[in-house]
């Protein structure tokens, strides 16, 4: 089916582990970002990526790195996890330009033990 | 001061009620204004977006935006329990959209 995909849906892990969240979205969209919602915080831009092989940081990128070989996929990688990374992660993606409508997949529930 | 601000609520009301849920902002280059809803452990869908000052009205919801108070609202006419949500208002200048924290809105049968 066409649209914004996250995987896993759910992952436990412990400290100081590697951990990656896989996005994937079927539109060809230019644009593709990651969030996480924390209570309190709202969403919070971590990384974004205007075409493949373009990535740029957002508002709290610590601790994270994002690659984007391929159009359609945006990794979002936790180097070594820590508590402070326990969120819900949302991945997103617009068309031409980044004022466009952002579509927003399921989201990856994080917890790091 | 966050750049754009948004009572948490959460916002009880019965069936039937007008909603008015508000966001201010403090960035006068932002340009797109956009409201979001997201179900619980659902993600956000795009529920209204409008470009610059004006109202822009679908179905039962309209969006007002202020600039030169930096002030947009969304009301919900006839609210339905389906409308139970967590709303979220955005705004994009520079690329990059900036949200507010969300408003919990419940509807009582």
């Amino acid at each position: 089916d066409a649209g914004i995909t996250q995987s896993p849906r759910y992952k436990i892990t412990e400290t100081g582990r590697q951990v990656t969240l896989m996005c994937h979205q079927t539109w060809s969209h230019s644009y593709m970002f990651w969030y996480r919602q924390d209570l309190g915080h709202g969403l919070r831009l971590i990384y974004y990526s205007a075409a493949a092989d373009i990535t740029d940081k957002g508002e709290v990128p610590d601790g994270y790195v994002v690659s984007r070989s391929k159009t359609e996929n945006f990794p979002l990688t936790l180097e070594s996890a820590t508590r402070s990374q326990t969120s819900v992660y949302f991945c997103a993606s617009s068309g031409w330009t980044s004022s466009d409508t952002q579509y927003f997949g399921p989201g990856t529930r994080l917890t790091v033990l | 001061q966050k750049e754009v601000e948004q009572d948490p609520g959460p916002l009880s009301v019965p069936e039937g009620a007008i909603v008015s849920l508000n966001c201010t902002y403090s960035n006068s280059a932002f340009q797109y204004f956009m409201w979001y809803r997201q179900y619980s452990r659902k993600g956000p869908e795009l529920l209204m977006y409008t470009y610059s000052s004006g109202n822009k009205e679908d179905g039962r919801f309209t969006a007002q935006v202020d600039k030169s108070s930096k002030y947009i609202s969304l009301f919900i006419r006839d609210s339905q329990p389906s409308d139970s949500a967590t709303y979220l208002c955005a705004m994009s200048a520079k690329g990059k959209l900036i949200f507010g924290q969300g408003t919990e809105l419940s509807v009582k049968p």
